[in-house]
């Protein structure tokens, strides 16, 4: 089946600095690749996907990169802000799966004012 | 929509009872999954749904564990006997076609003493 590893699993960067949150996965089939935040006791929430016929996907201050050859996607927030502490899950999955997502370890993000 | 519900939100029983929990996912989405989130696992996939039907149950822990979606609008997942090791939060998700963003519920926190 699919493997995700997510690196790093802490990151601490300063109120402006940017942060960069990198996943590899496993299965060559895998096509599509969401990430989502999930700040303390609330739920997972998607804040942007990336498939696999395009290489890089920018919404505002967060962006994702695809390497398919090397499977590996990355996500980068710039200008980071205090309300971007939350810890960051990517994840993985192929359509003729259902979309049956794999999901990385997570990576605790604290911005510090 | 209301989005996903689940519930109780919190569970608290003894090891050796049954335990329920419920979730409705938001209307016209034809994919259901059960999520577990622990500190040691993350967040592993138990069981997805396709039109009620389920397809996949292969990260379902043991065969006390059960799932069932008997029609769009309900799915349970149950636990019997509970054991302490199976505290955890229990997310419910649903998305509308495979390879698209899944909306979690709020989860259920369930502790087993």
């Amino acid at each position: 089946g699919e493997n995700v590893e997510q690196h790093p699993s802490t990151l601490s960067v300063q109120e402006g600095d940017s942060a960069v949150i990198k996943c590899t996965y496993s299965d060559s089939a895998s096509n599509y690749f969401p990430w989502y935040k999930q700040e303390l006791g609330k739920r997972p929430q998607l804040i942007i996907d990336i498939r696999s016929n395009v290489g890089e996907k920018k919404d505002q201050r967060i962006a994702v990169t695809l390497n398919k050859t090397a499977k590996h996607f990355s996500l980068h927030i710039t200008e980071t802000q205090p309300e971007d502490s939350a810890v960051y899950f990517c994840a993985a999955s192929f359509y003729t799966n259902a979309g049956k997502s794999t999901f990385g370890d997570g990576t605790t993000l604290t911005v510090k004012p | 929509d209301a989005g996903v519900i689940q519930s109780p939100r919190h569970e608290v029983t003894e090891m050796g009872q049954e335990v329920t929990l419920r979730c409705k996912p938001i209307s016209g989405h034809d994919y259901l999954f059960w999520y577990r989130q622990t500190m040691m696992r993350g967040l592993e996939l138990l069981i997805y749904f396709n039109n009620n039907v389920p397809i996949d149950d292969s990260g379902m822990p043991e065969d006390r564990f059960s799932a069932k979606m008997p029609n769009a609008s309900f799915s349970t997942l149950k636990i019997q006997p509970s054991e302490p090791r199976d505290s955890a939060v229990y997310f419910c998700a649903s998305s509308y076609r495979p390879n698209t963003e899944a909306f979690f519920g709020q989860g259920t926190r369930l502790t087993v003493v």
